[in-house]
């Protein structure tokens, strides 16, 4: 079945700097969608790419999916407290496969 | 639009009771979701009804775990008989559309289970 992998798992920036997560899948998918869970909150939807290719941007977010569609990536840039969280990646072949996620901290 | 609504927000139970979550889909979406999420295993979907249909219950971990959707507003996850090990945050997801059709997933607030 799919799997989708996430690094890093953890991921601890200083504010003012950038950072990057990937998610990788064992399959071809549809459709990549990405998330993000507040400490203590529900994931809550960011994005989603569908082309081979494609790449979106959310202010300081650039999101990116690769050409053989197997493969996404989130980088963020001057990171700010606001952007703690948990992040996930959730891919799709027949049904949405959710990565374990990037848990960011970030320091003042 | 209240979002989807889950019930309870806490649930505190002793091990071998039987419990019962609740969930309210987005008025409109046609697609429900239950996930459950552990440090462990992270965000797991247990099962996913569309137009109140089971279409994909291969997550449902064993027999004590069962998903039912009587109408489009309602769907419970009823785990009997509890264990200590199914403690966890049990989220609900709606959306519209089929699971595969890449729509976007509203999830609820959760409901954070303790077995004892």
């Amino acid at each position: 079945g799919q799997q989708v992998m996430q690094i890093p798992q953890y991921q601890h920036v200083q504010e003012g700097e950038d950072f990057t997560t990937y998610c990788n899948s064992s399959t071809t998918l549809s459709n990549i969608q990405w998330y993000k869970q507040r400490p203590g909150g529900h994931p809550v939807f960011l994005i989603q790419l569908v082309k081979s290719g494609e790449v979106k941007k959310q202010k300081r977010l650039t999101f990116q999916f690769g050409e053989a569609k197997k493969n996404s990536s989130l980088h963020i840039t001057a990171t700010q407290t606001t952007d703690v969280g948990t992040y996930f990646c959730a891919g799709h072949d027949y049904k949405l496969s959710f990565g374990a996620g990037t848990t960011v901290t970030v320091r003042a | 639009d209240a979002g989807v609504i889950q019930s309870p927000r806490h649930e505190v139970t002793e091990m071998g009771q039987e419990v019962t979550l609740r969930c309210k889909p987005i008025s409109g979406h046609n697609s429900l979701f239950w996930y459950r999420q552990t440090m462990m295993r992270g965000l797991e979907l247990l099962i996913y009804f569309n137009n109140n249909v089971p279409i994909d219950d291969s997550g449902m971990p064993e027999d004590r775990f069962s998903a039912k959707m009587p109408n489009a507003s309602f769907s419970t996850l009823k785990i009997q008989p509890s264990e200590p090990r199914d403690s966890a945050v049990y989220f609900c997801a709606s959306s519209f559309g089929l699971a595969g059709a890449g729509n976007e997933q509203f999830f609820g607030p959760g409901t954070r289970l303790t077995v004892l």
